[in-house]
Protein backbone atom coordinates (compact mmCIF):
# COMPACT_ATOMS: atom_id res chain seq x y z
CA UNK A 1 0.00 0.00 0.00
CA UNK A 2 1.15 3.65 -0.65
CA UNK A 3 2.15 5.39 2.50
CA UNK A 4 0.47 8.26 4.01
CA UNK A 5 1.52 10.96 6.20
CA UNK A 6 -0.62 13.10 8.72
CA UNK A 7 -0.06 15.05 11.49
CA UNK A 8 0.44 13.28 15.05
CA UNK A 9 -2.18 15.54 17.04
CA UNK A 10 -4.85 17.97 16.29
CA UNK A 11 -7.15 19.80 18.26
CA UNK A 12 -10.39 20.78 17.79
CA UNK A 13 -13.16 22.92 19.28
CA UNK A 14 -16.60 21.59 19.75
CA UNK A 15 -19.24 22.91 17.18
CA UNK A 16 -16.18 24.12 15.20
CA UNK A 17 -15.34 22.10 12.15
CA UNK A 18 -12.42 19.50 12.31
CA UNK A 19 -9.96 19.51 8.83
CA UNK A 20 -7.63 16.61 9.02
CA UNK A 21 -5.04 16.30 6.65
CA UNK A 22 -3.45 13.57 5.04
CA UNK A 23 -1.04 13.01 2.25
CA UNK A 24 -0.34 10.27 -0.01
CA UNK A 25 1.89 11.62 -2.83
CA UNK A 26 2.73 8.16 -4.43
CA UNK A 27 -0.94 7.24 -4.49
CA UNK A 28 -1.23 4.78 -7.64
CA UNK A 29 -4.31 5.25 -9.82
CA UNK A 30 -6.38 2.59 -9.01
CA UNK A 31 -6.27 3.37 -5.39
CA UNK A 32 -8.72 4.52 -3.01
CA UNK A 33 -8.17 6.90 -0.25
CA UNK A 34 -9.97 5.42 2.95
CA UNK A 35 -10.66 7.22 6.41
CA UNK A 36 -11.38 4.82 9.65
CA UNK A 37 -11.09 6.08 13.16
CA UNK A 38 -10.74 4.44 16.73
CA UNK A 39 -11.83 5.49 19.66
CA UNK A 40 -10.12 4.33 22.55
CA UNK A 41 -10.11 0.23 23.48
CA UNK A 42 -12.11 -0.04 20.62
CA UNK A 43 -12.21 -1.38 17.19
CA UNK A 44 -11.73 1.24 13.90
CA UNK A 45 -14.71 2.29 12.17
CA UNK A 46 -15.44 2.94 8.83
CA UNK A 47 -15.71 7.17 7.83
CA UNK A 48 -15.43 7.70 4.50
CA UNK A 49 -13.54 6.38 1.01
CA UNK A 50 -13.04 8.18 -2.57
CA UNK A 51 -11.08 8.18 -5.23
CA UNK A 52 -10.85 11.31 -7.30
CA UNK A 53 -14.18 13.05 -6.69
CA UNK A 54 -15.29 15.07 -3.12
CA UNK A 55 -17.36 12.55 -1.38
CA UNK A 56 -20.17 13.68 1.82
CA UNK A 57 -21.73 10.87 4.29
CA UNK A 58 -23.71 11.66 7.27
CA UNK A 59 -20.02 11.54 9.11
CA UNK A 60 -18.20 13.45 7.18
CA UNK A 61 -17.14 14.93 3.79
CA UNK A 62 -13.63 13.91 1.87
CA UNK A 63 -11.98 16.41 -0.16
CA UNK A 64 -9.01 15.11 -2.77
CA UNK A 65 -6.86 16.93 -4.40
CA UNK A 66 -6.98 17.10 -8.23
CA UNK A 67 -3.39 16.01 -8.38
CA UNK A 68 -5.02 12.94 -5.66
CA UNK A 69 -1.84 13.86 -3.78
CA UNK A 70 -3.29 14.78 -0.90
CA UNK A 71 -6.94 14.93 1.02
CA UNK A 72 -8.77 16.20 3.54
CA UNK A 73 -11.33 14.48 6.15
CA UNK A 74 -13.84 17.24 7.37
CA UNK A 75 -16.21 16.62 10.53
CA UNK A 76 -18.51 19.67 9.69
CA UNK A 77 -19.41 20.04 13.66
CA UNK A 78 -17.01 17.70 16.21
CA UNK A 79 -18.71 16.95 19.04
CA UNK A 80 -16.82 15.61 22.33
CA UNK A 81 -17.35 11.64 20.87
CA UNK A 82 -15.63 12.62 17.53
CA UNK A 83 -12.28 12.64 20.22
CA UNK A 84 -10.48 9.46 18.57
CA UNK A 85 -7.23 8.42 16.34
CA UNK A 86 -8.14 9.37 12.65
CA UNK A 87 -6.63 7.04 9.94
CA UNK A 88 -5.90 8.14 6.43
CA UNK A 89 -5.57 4.99 4.09
CA UNK A 90 -4.79 3.89 0.58
CA UNK A 91 -5.63 0.79 -0.91
CA UNK A 92 -6.41 -0.67 -3.99
CA UNK A 93 -9.65 -1.90 -4.61
CA UNK A 94 -11.82 -4.28 -6.57
CA UNK A 95 -9.49 -7.36 -4.43
CA UNK A 96 -9.84 -8.38 -0.84
CA UNK A 97 -6.55 -5.87 -0.22
CA UNK A 98 -5.70 -5.45 3.16
CA UNK A 99 -5.33 -2.19 5.12
CA UNK A 100 -2.41 -0.86 6.88
CA UNK A 101 -2.52 1.17 9.67
CA UNK A 102 -0.07 4.39 9.90
CA UNK A 103 0.21 6.64 12.68
CA UNK A 104 -2.77 8.00 11.97
CA UNK A 105 -3.61 11.46 13.81
CA UNK A 106 -5.44 11.80 17.31
CA UNK A 107 -7.87 14.53 17.37
CA UNK A 108 -8.94 15.94 20.66
CA UNK A 109 -12.11 17.74 21.04
CA UNK A 110 -12.37 19.93 23.17
CA UNK A 111 -15.64 21.98 25.39
CA UNK B 1 -22.58 -0.51 8.12
CA UNK B 2 -22.31 -3.99 8.39
CA UNK B 3 -21.70 -5.47 11.61
CA UNK B 4 -18.75 -7.86 12.61
CA UNK B 5 -19.10 -9.23 16.18
CA UNK B 6 -15.95 -10.26 18.25
CA UNK B 7 -16.04 -12.25 21.27
CA UNK B 8 -14.91 -11.95 24.00
CA UNK B 9 -13.99 -8.92 24.52
CA UNK B 10 -11.68 -9.60 27.34
CA UNK B 11 -9.89 -12.17 28.86
CA UNK B 12 -7.74 -13.53 31.37
CA UNK B 13 -5.61 -16.53 31.21
CA UNK B 14 -2.50 -18.28 32.39
CA UNK B 15 0.42 -18.72 30.82
CA UNK B 16 0.53 -21.64 29.16
CA UNK B 17 -2.68 -22.03 28.02
CA UNK B 18 -4.90 -21.56 24.97
CA UNK B 19 -6.99 -19.02 23.63
CA UNK B 20 -9.81 -18.73 21.14
CA UNK B 21 -11.48 -15.67 19.73
CA UNK B 22 -14.33 -15.36 17.18
CA UNK B 23 -14.63 -13.32 14.83
CA UNK B 24 -18.55 -13.26 13.13
CA UNK B 25 -19.94 -11.33 10.00
CA UNK B 26 -23.37 -10.96 11.20
CA UNK B 27 -25.31 -9.83 8.15
CA UNK B 28 -22.83 -10.41 5.55
CA UNK B 29 -20.65 -13.02 3.93
CA UNK B 30 -17.00 -12.79 4.28
CA UNK B 31 -14.58 -14.30 1.98
CA UNK B 32 -11.63 -13.18 3.47
CA UNK B 33 -11.11 -11.67 7.48
CA UNK B 34 -8.17 -9.76 8.75
CA UNK B 35 -6.63 -10.00 12.05
CA UNK B 36 -4.83 -7.46 13.97
CA UNK B 37 -3.03 -6.83 17.03
CA UNK B 38 -2.00 -3.28 18.65
CA UNK B 39 0.21 -2.98 21.91
CA UNK B 40 -1.05 0.47 24.14
CA UNK B 41 -0.59 3.02 22.28
CA UNK B 42 0.71 1.81 18.53
CA UNK B 43 -1.35 1.13 15.58
CA UNK B 44 -2.60 -1.37 14.37
CA UNK B 45 -0.55 -4.27 13.23
CA UNK B 46 -1.57 -6.93 10.06
CA UNK B 47 -1.00 -10.47 11.54
CA UNK B 48 -2.61 -12.57 8.98
CA UNK B 49 -5.45 -13.01 6.14
CA UNK B 50 -7.74 -15.67 6.56
CA UNK B 51 -9.52 -17.09 3.75
CA UNK B 52 -12.67 -19.02 3.67
CA UNK B 53 -11.96 -22.49 3.16
CA UNK B 54 -8.11 -22.57 3.14
CA UNK B 55 -4.36 -21.27 4.99
CA UNK B 56 -4.16 -17.77 6.32
CA UNK B 57 -1.48 -16.14 5.12
CA UNK B 58 0.23 -14.70 7.64
CA UNK B 59 3.12 -11.48 7.30
CA UNK B 60 5.96 -11.69 8.41
CA UNK B 61 7.43 -12.08 12.11
CA UNK B 62 3.91 -13.72 12.90
CA UNK B 63 4.42 -17.54 14.07
CA UNK B 64 1.84 -19.35 12.02
CA UNK B 65 2.00 -22.47 15.27
CA UNK B 66 1.45 -20.09 18.00
CA UNK B 67 -1.33 -18.14 16.72
CA UNK B 68 -3.27 -20.44 14.44
CA UNK B 69 -6.31 -18.67 12.43
CA UNK B 70 -9.69 -21.25 10.62
CA UNK B 71 -11.86 -19.62 8.77
CA UNK B 72 -13.81 -23.00 8.26
CA UNK B 73 -17.51 -20.67 7.38
CA UNK B 74 -18.36 -17.65 5.60
CA UNK B 75 -18.99 -16.02 8.48
CA UNK B 76 -16.80 -17.26 11.22
CA UNK B 77 -12.80 -16.82 11.34
CA UNK B 78 -11.49 -18.08 14.73
CA UNK B 79 -7.79 -17.05 16.18
CA UNK B 80 -6.16 -19.34 18.71
CA UNK B 81 -3.54 -18.06 20.84
CA UNK B 82 -1.96 -20.81 21.77
CA UNK B 83 0.49 -21.70 24.77
CA UNK B 84 -0.02 -17.83 25.17
CA UNK B 85 2.72 -16.23 27.58
CA UNK B 86 2.66 -12.06 28.94
CA UNK B 87 4.27 -10.92 25.89
CA UNK B 88 1.37 -11.98 23.74
CA UNK B 89 -0.93 -9.89 26.00
CA UNK B 90 -2.27 -7.04 23.36
CA UNK B 91 -5.28 -6.01 21.80
CA UNK B 92 -6.76 -8.10 19.09
CA UNK B 93 -9.14 -6.96 16.23
CA UNK B 94 -10.94 -8.80 13.41
CA UNK B 95 -11.78 -7.04 10.28
CA UNK B 96 -13.83 -8.71 7.29
CA UNK B 97 -14.45 -7.31 3.92
CA UNK B 98 -17.46 -6.30 2.35
CA UNK B 99 -17.98 -5.94 -1.04
CA UNK B 100 -20.69 -3.29 -1.99
CA UNK B 101 -21.08 -1.26 -5.60
CA UNK B 102 -17.74 -3.23 -6.03
CA UNK B 103 -15.70 -1.00 -3.78
CA UNK B 104 -14.58 -3.42 -0.82
CA UNK B 105 -14.91 -1.78 2.40
CA UNK B 106 -13.31 -3.52 5.61
CA UNK B 107 -15.60 -3.39 9.26
CA UNK B 108 -14.08 -4.08 12.30
CA UNK B 109 -15.15 -5.96 15.21
CA UNK B 110 -15.08 -4.39 18.71
CA UNK B 111 -11.59 -6.72 19.50
CA UNK B 112 -10.80 -8.46 22.48
CA UNK B 113 -8.09 -7.68 25.17
CA UNK B 114 -6.02 -10.37 26.29
CA UNK B 115 -4.13 -10.50 29.57
CA UNK B 116 -1.84 -13.32 30.27
CA UNK B 117 -0.65 -13.59 33.64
Amino acid sequence: DAKTTQPTSMDCAEGRAANLPCNHSTISGNEYVYWYRQIHSQGPQYIIHGLKNNETNEMASLIITEDRKSSTLILPHATLRDTAVYYCIVRPTGTASKLTFGTGTRLQVTL
Amino acid sequence: GAVVSQHPSWVICKSGTSVKIECRSLDFQATTMFWYRQFPKQSLMLMATSNEGSKATYEQGVEKDKFLINHASLTLSTLTVTSAHPEDSSFYICSASFPKDRVEKLFFGSGTQLSVL
